[in-house]
């Protein structure tokens, strides 16, 4: 059962315009949004998250929208450059039951984003 | 600067062989964890551990282990590495907010 999915396996955008990545979810228990990008041969890094009691953040050319009723987040790019080209993938965390707070993230499949010069 | 640090870049390893896959972070963080990443299949998780010596199966433990003695390194086991196993794999920390990656060990099984 896949609980975070990014339908869209690439997209291609050309340099100085937006890039707009999608990702939906099912499990309404998820209470943290997180985007990851990823170059080859390095591990994915952190680059923006959103709280699920938000509906916007925003970090630069960087803007996470969150539409709860939908189960639907967007990660937003403005302008684009060639070197935003890499694999973004979207996470999703629920706190472990009992208190826990190890806080496991589920993860969409990943959406190759190219930006051309 | 903070660190997750995985033993090798790049393993070839041959089937049936048993692998050990080493993860140590330098964070003090108390969540450790195991993905592979598959094209088209994005992160999956294979093992986290919480605390010392306690580990937890993810999505698809089958066919490794891990090993948590001490809170700094975290291990991954292919028990008798298949060719269905050659992944990039990834080790993670966390003390409850978002992870820090490793650089990722590129496994291939011939």
């Amino acid at each position: 059962d896949q609980q975070v999915k990014q339908n869209s396996p690439s997209l291609s955008v050309q340099e100085g315009r937006i890039s707009i990545l999608n990702c939906d979810y099912t499990n309404s228990m998820f209470d943290y949004f997180l985007w990851y990008k990823k170059y080859p041969a390095e591990g994915p890094t952190f680059l923006i998250s959103i709280s699920s009691i938000k509906d916007k953040n925003e970090d630069g050319r960087f803007t996470v929208f969150l539409n709860k009723s939908a189960k639907h987040l967007s990660l937003h790019i403005v302008p684009s450059q060639p070197g935003d080209s890499a694999v973004y993938f979207c996470a999703a965390r629920r706190y472990g039951a009992g208190g826990t707070s190890y806080g496991k993230l589920t993860f969409g499949q990943g959406t190759i984003l190219t930006v051309h010069p | 600067d903070v660190k997750v640090t995985q033993s090798s870049r790049y393993l070839v390893k041959r089937t049936g062989e048993k692998v050990f896959l080493e993860c140590v972070q330098d964070m003090d963080h108390e969540n450790m964890f195991w993905y592979r990443q598959d094209p088209g299949l994005g992160l999956r998780l294979i093992y986290f551990s919480y605390d010392v010596k306690m580990k937890e199966k993810g999505d698809i433990p089958e066919g490794y282990s891990v090993s948590r003695e001490k809170k700094e390194r975290f291990s991954l086991i292919l028990e008798s590495a298949s060719t269905n196993q050659t992944s990039m794999y990834l080790c993670a920390s966390s003390r409850g907010g978002g992870y820090t990656f490793g650089s990722g060990t590129r496994l291939t099984v011939v």
